[in-house]
């Protein structure tokens, strides 16, 4: 089956700079590939996803790219801010949507 | 429009005891997933119910058991509990449209805590 494998697993950075995430994945056949923000106590929340058939996908501060040669993507968050504190997970899927996720990363955006 | 509501939101039991946690999707889902969320780690993925069959399951032991009912929502049992079992347990439901399908909504969660 599917094995993410997400790193760093905590970030800390100052306000405004940049942070970059990454992970990799082991089944080639994946072609869904979410990133889900969780804050402390509260639900994951979907933030940005990619398929196969796409390099890259933008949405406002947050980027995501997919290498799918190389079998990795990465979340690239621009002009951090505070309230971007939280624990991010990558995940991904094939087409039969037995979703497996990273083992997230610990965001500290220090003020 | 109700999100995907789980309960009961906290829950403590005793090893070898049984519990069942219920799950209500988001309207217009059809398909329910269920994970285990242990303390500083990502879901793992459980079971997924679909047109109330099992669709796919992860690598949980025959104690993990689920139902999902005619109006889509769904049930998480687990027996013979153990200290391991102690975790948040996150529903997931998702659309019928197709290329929708793999985007999870989660519910808040249930909190098992096993003593």
């Amino acid at each position: 089956g599917e094995n993410v494998e997400q790193h760093p697993s905590t970030l800390s950075v100052q306000e405004g700079d940049s942070a970059v995430i990454k992970c990799t994945y082991s089944d080639s056949a994946s072609n869904y590939f979410p990133w889900y923000k969780q804050e402390l106590g509260k639900r994951p929340q979907l933030i940005i996803d990619i398929r196969s058939n796409v390099g890259e996908k933008k949405d406002q501060r947050i980027a995501v790219t997919l290498n799918k040669t190389a079998k990795h993507f990465s979340l690239h968050i621009t002009e951090t801010q505070p309230e971007d504190s939280a624990v991010y997970f990558c995940a991904a899927t094939d087409n039969n949507n037995d979703m497996r996720f990273g083992a997230g990363t610990r965001l500290t955006v220090k003020p | 429009d109700a999100g995907v509501t789980q309960s009961p939101t906290h829950l403590i039991k005793t090893r070898g005891q049984q519990v069942t946690l219920r799950c209500s999707p988001k309207s217009g889902h059809d398909t329910v997933s269920w994970y285990q969320q242990a303390l500083g780690q990502g879901p793992q993925f459980i079971f997924q119910y679909y047109e109330e069959e099992e669709r796919q399951r992860g690598n949980f032991p025959d104690r993990f058991s689920g139902h999902q009912f005619p109006n889509y929502s769904s049930e998480l049992n687990v027996n013979a509990l153990l200290l391991g079992d102690s975790a948040l347990y996150l529903c997931a439901s998702s659309g019928i449209q197709p290329g929708r399908r793999e985007k999870l909504f989660f519910g808040s969660g249930t909190q098992l805590s096993v003593l």
